[in-house]
């Protein structure tokens, strides 16, 4: 079973350029999340979906939108790329919105904004 | 406000050696509290959890933590250190306003040989 998959694994994106990146689960979980990871910064909730169809802001959502039109893909688009999202993006998904809920991270995709 | 300290960034142990990371959170509810493990250019993992019951919890790989409510504090533990242990390590708390996870900063760990 592949888990999480994240898509590109990497990128160099020029500023005000647009990107999305992918990310796909394989274990029909409900809850999906987008984390941003910055050194000394821990993980970051950018933006999640409890269900498809819905989706909510976390705790840095600016400049990020999200979809979620189906329960196996969270795509996480920047429309206007700054060099302030230069971080290493995780995608995750759990079973279930309980604070209890483990939840499955992807291998992260780093994005470099020149 | 909801926040979670590690205040150690970095931690350097002898193979062999005991291990204890400090976590101290701030959660107005009861907290649901994770241990994740990240080795370099990997997702996170997880360790281990605690939601209610005995407070002190084994996880994989030989870890434990305790959870004391009066300290605010969910420390991880491993009796003897193995060289595969180096990675990165982080704390996180969630509660019943849907999944939504705060992490620590995180504590990076090093084995000496």
């Amino acid at each position: 079973t592949a888990g999480i998959t994240q898509a590109p694994t990497s990128q160099i994106l020029a500023a005000g350029r647009s990107m999305t990146l992918r990310c796909t689960q394989d274990m029909r979980h409900n809850a999906m999340y987008w984390y941003r990871q910055d050194l000394g910064l821990g993980l970051r909730l950018i933006h999640y979906s409890n269900t498809a169809g819905t989706t909510g802001k976390g705790e840095v959502p600016d400049g990020y939108s999200v979809s979620r039109a189906n329960t196996d893909d969270f795509p996480l688009t920047l429309a206007s790329a700054v060099p302030s999202q230069t971080s290493v993006y995780f995608c995750a998904s759990s079973g279930g919105t309980g604070g209890y809920n483990e939840q499955f991270f992807g291998p992260g995709t780093r994005l470099t904004v020149l | 406000a909801q926040s979670v300290t590690q205040p150690d960034i970095h931690i350097t142990v002898s193979e062999g050696a005991s291990l204890e990371l400090r976590c101290n959170y701030s959660y107005g509810a009861t907290p649901y509290l994770f241990w994740y493990v990240q080795s370099p250019g990997q997702g996170l993992q997880l360790l281990l959890k605690y939601f209610s019951g005995d407070t002190l919890v084994q996880g994989i790989k030989g870890f434990e933590a305790e959870f004391k409510r009066s300290q605010s504090s969910f420390n991880l533990r491993k009796p003897s250190v193995h060289w595969s242990d180096a990675a990165e390590y982080f704390c996180a708390v969630g509660g019943n306003q849907g999944g939504k996870l705060i992490f620590g900063q995180g504590t990076e760990l090093s084995v000496k040989p």
